[in-house]
């Protein structure tokens, strides 16, 4: 399953409200998640089940979506939150991840 | 606490083969199961497969020839070979848990293939 990305690259200001966007080729059940990986780490999970935010992950983070079309939202950006956002689908018995969006501050 | 540690040879000459190690801690991996996902230099992220808490393993298509996952329980470790290495090969590799979702990543290790 094919999951595409928009926009690759995203410069937002601290404060704004930022929306990341996740397509899928096909029906994904809301088996989706969302990844954060800031430069040299490792992916950090996030959003899992297209809206349960992980344990420890900051309430400014949410998920939803439903069917093929999903979307990260970070509802006032904070500096810490640079980095390149990936999601994953894992609704068939292979997973797939997208190109990613590579978020900078403004 | 959970954590999981790739090991093996940061260079690896191409037409050779990859063994890396992942070690687990802090949970067991007869009820997890485990993930190996790998990132080339400045790009994304590819699944490359897993070995389910049976045993079981499911591989990517387009690395299933090449590549074989396999664990020792008893040493809380998980294993990957992949042969036939070329340059393109060359990325980090991490291992990851799976509760349903990959929630708990090794820190990654970082091979590259050149002569």
């Amino acid at each position: 399953i094919q999951m595409t990305q928009s926009p690759s690259l995203l410069s937002a200001s601290v404060g704004d409200r930022v929306t990341l966007s996740c397509k899928a080729g096909q029906n994904i059940n809301n088996y989706l998640a969302w990844y954060q990986q800031k430069l040299g780490e490792a992916p950090k999970l996030l959003i899992y089940n297209a809206n349960s935010l992980q344990t420890g992950i900051p309430s400014r983070f949410s998920g939803s979506g439903s069917g093929t079309d999903y979307t990260l939202t970070i509802s006032s950006l904070q500096p810490e939150d640079v980095a390149t956002y990936f999601c994953q689908q894992y609704n068939s018995w292979t997973w797939t991840f997208g190109g990613g969006t590579k978020l900078e501050l403004k | 606490q959970v954590q999981l540690k790739e090991s093996g040879p940061g260079l690896v000459q191409p037409s050779q083969t990859l063994s890396l190690t992942c070690t687990v801690a802090g949970f067991s991996l007869t009820s997890y199961n485990v993930h190996w996902v790998r990132q080339p230099p400045g790009k994304g992220l590819e699944w490359m497969g897993v070995i389910w808490n049976t045993g079981g393993t499911r591989y990517n298509s387009a690395l299933k020839s090449r590549l074989s996952i396999s664990k020792d329980t008893s040493k809380s470790q998980v294993f990957l070979k992949m042969n036939s290495l070329q340059t393109e090969d060359t990325a980090t590799y991490y291992c990851a848990r799976d509760s349903g979702v990959m929630d708990a990543w090794g820190q990654g290790a970082s091979v590259t293939v050149s002569s």
